[in-house]
């Protein structure tokens, strides 16, 4: 079954980038599945932040759009997401997710990284 | 932007009995709608997609209905493992897909 790992650094200063990857596992990223990240701030809900085929066709939410570039690397079998410009409220444990065969919803998940955006 | 709205914000139930969870889309979602359970600690696990599909292992006292706008999460004789904090998500319009602030499952 697949699996999902996202890894990155845990912390991150004000105004710099956040880079994270997510390692795809017990299948592959050049499945017919839609590649996501959510994002869920301390004690607080759910965030769509974007997602990528492995095309490299990529949607994202509007509300981020300006600072979020998605990628993927077919020959790591990974994909990533930078978010630059971060500043406190960007704290949030990051989860990598994957769709269902084109239907938005998320039927596989890392367990989820923890970044913190402090100097 | 589908706006999702889930009600009540905490929900208080003793083990063996109904729980009902309430999420409502601002906008016609069709039966675009999952739901998911997140326990402390853990990634969201999805419970039911098309509103009343469960998902691979979810035990049956899991159920789903609605369409349009109003959609409800019942799961019948609670068990100690189902207090958690649960999420509607919306797939109908996207960008974005969007999630319900969530409801609190507690025990009473």
């Amino acid at each position: 079954q697949v699996q999902l790992q996202e890894s990155g650094p845990g912390l991150v200063k004000p105004s710099g980038t956040l880079s994270l990857t997510c390692a795809v596992s017990g299948g592959s990223i050049s499945s017919n599945n839609w590649w996501s990240w959510v994002r869920q701030p301390p004690g607080k809900g759910l965030e769509w932040i974007g997602e990528i085929f492995h095309s490299g066709s990529t949607n994202y939410n509007p509300s981020l759009k300006s600072r979020v570039t998605l990628s993927v690397d077919k020959s790591k079998n990974q994909f990533s997401l930078k978010l630059s410009s971060v500043t406190a409220a960007d704290t949030a444990v990051y989860y990598c997710a994957r769709d269902d065969g084109g239907w938005r919803y998320f039927d596989c998940w890392g367990q989820g990284t923890l970044v913190t955006v402090s100097s | 932007e589908i706006v999702m709205t889930q009600s009540p914000a905490t929900l208080s139930v003793s083990p063996g009995e109904r729980a009902t969870l309430s999420c409502r889309a601002s906008q016609s979602v069709s039966s675009n709608l999952a739901w998911y359970q997140q326990k402390p600690g853990q990634a969201p696990r999805l419970l039911i997609s098309g509103a009343s599909t469960r998902a691979t292992g979810i035990p049956a006292r899991f159920s789903g209905s609605g369409s349009g706008t109003e959609f409800t999460l019942t799961i019948s004789s609670l068990q100690s493992e189902d207090f958690a904090v649960y999420y509607c998500q919306q797939y109908n319009n996207w960008p974005p897909v969007t999630f319900g602030q969530g409801t609190r499952l507690e025990i009473k």
